[in-house]
């Protein structure tokens, strides 16, 4: 059973930062690449990185450009936020999620339960 | 403003059809394929369709989805009171490099 569960979520002072986790189980990490969404309070699904298997290929919402930093280790089979500068924008639930790329099928297919991150003085 | 566009609310009678629509443009939906997503109250989002209209293990044939040029829709047929919930639209955008939602749609059951 695929499982995704993230980590490090909280309360930061804006302009602060804040490094989330995310623990994966029951498929092979190293050969999928993977997401982090987030969703502000009553508001919808926002994408904001994306990160492939090997690392090679990075990707960033221009909302979070050159603030956050995404990051995997294939040998924990871990997926990492690194989140600084923040704003009281940023507060939302993150989620990390999988990442499936086949011919003519792309889709993010399984869901971690998320965390949430406030950002207020 | 998201940039696929999605109706925010919809509703329907225990029974009846209900269809959400999702406008997108060449850059997404026009060129790549849609995948819909389920999100129960307080829940994580639930992949739902993927590639305009195929279903997960473990989704009812009741959901189904189609895709039309930069548009696309899902339809829920046999309308249940655990239906209700919000429904996302997503795919990936060439121009942005990344993936794009719309802004959700409720969906209440009457």
């Amino acid at each position: 059973e695929v499982q995704l569960v993230e980590s490090g979520g909280g309360l930061v002072q804006p302009g602060g930062s804040l490094r989330l986790s995310c623990a994966a189980s029951g498929f092979t990490f190293s050969t999928f690449g993977m997401n982090w969404v987030r969703q502000a309070p009553g508001k919808g699904l926002e994408w904001i990185s994306y990160i492939s298997s090997s690392r090679s290929t990075i990707n960033y919402a221009d909302s979070v450009k050159g603030r956050f930093t995404i990051s995997r280790d294939n040998a924990k089979n871990s997926l990492y936020l690194q989140m600084n500068s923040l704003r009281a924008e940023d507060t939302a639930v993150y989620y990390c999620a999988r990442d499936v790329r086949e011919t003519s099928s792309w889709r993010v297919d399984y869901w971690g339960q998320g965390t949430l991150v406030t950002v207020s003085s | 403003q998201s940039v696929l566009t999605q109706p925010p609310s919809a509703s329907g009678t225990p029974g009846q059809r209900v269809t959400i629509s999702c406008s997108g443009s060449s850059s997404n939906i026009g060129t790549n394929t849609v995948n819909w997503y389920q999100q129960l109250p307080g829940t994580a989002p639930k992949l739902l369709i993927y590639r305009n209209d195929q279903r997960p293990s473990g989704v009812p044939d009741r959901f189904s989805g189609s895709k039309s040029g930069t548009s696309a829709s899902l339809a829920i047929s046999g309308l249940q009171s655990e239906d209700e919930a919000d429904y996302y639209c997503a795919g990936w955008d060439d121009s942005l490099n990344g993936w794009v939602f719309g802004g959700g749609t409720k969906l209440t059951v009457l």
